[in-house]
């Protein structure tokens, strides 16, 4: 069984600040892992994934995070908020190696807050 | 870009009432799958589909649950008789191949079960 845990329901930044939003997983294969953003009233929009090759996997509108196996985490990064990235992020994770067909386990999802 | 697509965007119905949710994955994918999202809650898997049958389904997805793919374009989600715990987001996701494993969703349809 799979399980994605999202530290903080709730983040609040400033503009121009370091954006960090904490996932950690827990997965009997080898896992494959996304982030997801969903702006109001809209569908989820793949920011990046992992699926074992590179660690630090870079996405897009500047957001990057890092596998660290050690600690089954796998972190959202940006150096340099920006008004835009208010939106709810969700962390997933597929075991797309094993047995189901793909299917994503989310998290509970993390409300990102800009502030001026 | 191809997107995926969903309509209706809001669906309200009573209970008891069959309701079809219809979606237009992106048009090369092979896999199809729903999620619903409960207010407040985590976003949950319902089912997978492939070469026009189920391959996964969650305890959620009983027999009240079903999916079609009647004609090679859409991918429809049929409830036979909604409860009121049947209210949330239905997001409708497709993937390419096996071999990419990243999912698409379309914008989600809000059913609303009164």
């Amino acid at each position: 069984a799979q399980s994605v845990t999202q530290l903080g329901s709730h983040v609040s930044v400033s503009e121009g600040a370091l954006v960090l939003l904490r996932c950690n997983y827990s997965s009997s294969v080898p896992p494959y892992l996304f982030w997801y953003v969903q702006y109001p009233n809209q569908g989820l929009q793949l920011l990046l994934k992992y699926t074992s090759a590179a660690t630090l996997v870079k996405g897009i509108n500047g957001f990057e995070a890092e596998f660290k196996k050690s600690e089954t985490s796998f972190h959202l990064t940006k150096p340099s908020a920006h008004m835009s990235d208010a939106a709810e992020y969700f962390c997933a994770v597929s075991d797309a190696g094993g047995t189901s067909y793909g299917k994503l386990t989310f998290g509970q999802g993390t409300i990102l807050t800009v502030h001026p | 870009e191809p997107e995926v697509t969903q309509t209706p965007s809001h669906q309200v119905t009573q209970m008891g009432q069959e309701v079809i949710l219809r979606c237009v994955p992106i048009s090369n994918h092979l896999y199809f799958y729903w999620y619903r999202q409960i207010l407040g809650q985590k976003v949950e898997f319902l089912v997978s589909f492939y070469n026009n049958e189920i391959s996964e389904k969650s305890e959620i997805f009983d027999d009240q649950f079903s999916v079609e793919r009647p004609d090679g374009s859409n991918f429809t989600l049929k409830i036979r008789s909604t409860k009121l715990e049947d209210s949330a987001m239905y997001f409708c996701a497709s993937r390419i191949q096996l071999s990419s494993y990243e999912q698409y969703f379309g914008p989600g349809t809000r059913l609303t079960v009164t």
